[in-house]
């Protein structure tokens, strides 16, 4: 199995340009998950989709972020227009069964991103 | 508000030691409690999911206890090697969904 898998793995890219991070899952998983990693937060999840439908985005910090997930094999996450402070390490995680408590996450590679 | 917490937050052993450290969770409403594993520049990697008080997991050197009623976890590392060092993270699931929230972790360092 390939695991998660997220690209690009570095981002470099200018205040106010688009950046668009993409995520696909492990094969035959029905939960995904966005996450941020900063010194100053930790890791924190953005958001999550069970089955493709997104169940809480209540950790997305502005509207300038969005994501979305069109078929089980495939979810993105844009931030438009980005900022210096967006600067992060971005995952992106899923797990087997969808709205089950006690499922292992699996972490993609994660994506760096700076933005100057 | 669901609050995870671990220390210490930074541990320095040396190679051979055996260490612990403990992560504590809100005991009401108990669902699950997870600890990943972080290496640098990697991501996290899954250790064990704890589900039952007084549920005891082993892998290899590393094993975990927990205890849900006074709402803490341990997780040992038997004759540390250089290869243990990383970030030891916790995490515990909100009531609905598997959205989880993760502790700060505990920087682990073994020297050889």
């Amino acid at each position: 199995d390939a695991g998660v898998i997220q690209s690009p793995r570095h981002e470099v890219t200018e205040m106010g340009q688009e950046v668009t991070l993409r995520c696909k899952p492990i094969s035959g998983h029905n939960s995904l998950f966005w996450y941020r990693q900063t010194m100053m937060r930790g890791l924190e999840l953005l958001i999550y989709f069970n089955n493709n439908v997104p169940i809480d985005d209540s950790g997305m910090p502005e509207d300038r972020f969005s994501a979305k997930m069109p078929n089980a094999s495939f979810s993105t996450l844009k931030i438009q227009p980005s900022e210096p402070r967006d600067s992060a390490v971005y995952f992106c995680a899923s797990s087997l069964l969808a709205g089950v408590l006690r499922e292992t996450q699996y972490f993609g590679p994660g994506t760096r991103l700076l933005v100057l | 508000i669901l609050n995870v917490e671990q220390s210490p937050q930074s541990l320095h052993v040396q190679e051979g030691d055996s260490t612990n450290f403990t992560c504590s969770f809100p005991s009401s409403n108990f669902y699950a409690l997870h600890w990943y594993r972080w290496e640098t520049a990697k991501s996290p990697e899954a250790l064990f999911v704890m589900t039952l008080n007084g549920d005891e997991k082993k892998k290899g050197r590393i094993s975990a206890t927990l205890n849900t009623k006074e709402g803490y976890s341990y997780l040992y590392i038997k004759g540390s090697q250089p290869e243990d060092s990383a970030t030891y993270l916790c995490a515990s699931p909100m009531e609905y969904g598997n959205k989880l929230v993760f502790g700060a972790g505990t920087i682990l360092r073994v020297k050889s």
